[in-house]
């Protein structure tokens, strides 16, 4: 199995809190990615990273925040949670270099907020 | 931008029964495809890829035929068991970033 670790696996936190989700890597793949997964919309990118220090927004990264200091990991910020926010999130990584692109996933966060 | 629409579920079917699950994609340039599946309570999981037209993919008694003709990624498997009921997702890439499907969920009874 990909060296993935996420953390928390769960948490429930109230409503304007600030949540950070760890996504910890051990294969030194360039890109990390995280998702939310809701039922009727599969997966949607919320904000990925193509190296350190470099990330960009994906398909619903509103209310959201990222960073990525080391190779090895990448935070997902939630500055004020909301209950639309609750959801399970995914990190996954992948190695661009490689024409196949598998991303590989972490068992995921399942993140409730009340 | 790229999509993958995929046949909505939830499909039911009896062991020892055929599956097919229905994924077609837009996107510009050549994708490569996947299929996903999720276990209860897991992560996603590789389950067959396809690089470029024509490539079969397959993994586990499952296969899926990259047709650019039709833009189109279906799933099969002739006989499926109980240890296949799961989520199945159609996914895409065409650069580094991965488009997913809504997701099927299949439940085999015995």
């Amino acid at each position: 199995d990909a060296g993935i670790t996420q953390s928390p696996r769960h948490k429930v936190t109230e409503t304007g809190t600030p949540v950070t989700l760890r996504c910890h890597q051990t294969e030194n793949h360039r890109y990390m990615y995280w998702y939310r997964q809701d039922p009727g919309h599969g997966l949607r990118l919320i904000h990925y990273s193509y190296g350190v220090k470099d990330t960009d927004k994906g398909e619903v990264s509103d209310g959201y925040s990222v960073s990525r200091s080391k190779t090895e990991d990448f935070l997902l910020t939630l500055e004020s949670a909301t209950s639309s926010q609750t959801s399970v999130y995914f990190c996954a990584i992948s190695d661009r270099d490689q024409r196949n692109t598998e991303a590989f996933f972490g068992q995921g966060t399942r993140l409730t907020v009340v | 931008g790229d999509s993958v629409t995929q046949m909505e579920g939830p499909v039911t079917l009896s062991e020892e029964a055929f599956l097919t699950i229905n994924c077609t994609y837009t996107a510009t340039g050549y994708p490569s495809l996947f299929w996903y599946v999720q276990y209860p309570g897991e992560g996603l999981q590789l389950l067959l890829k396809a690089t470029k037209a024509d490539d079969k993919g397959s993994n586990k008694g499952f296969e899926a035929t990259y047709r650019k003709e039709t833009t189109s990624f279906h799933l099969e498997k002739g006989s499926v068991q109980v240890s296949d009921s799961a989520v199945y997702f159609c996914a895409l890439t065409s650069d580094y970033k991965l488009s997913f499907g809504a997701g099927t969920t299949v439940t085999v009874r015995a």
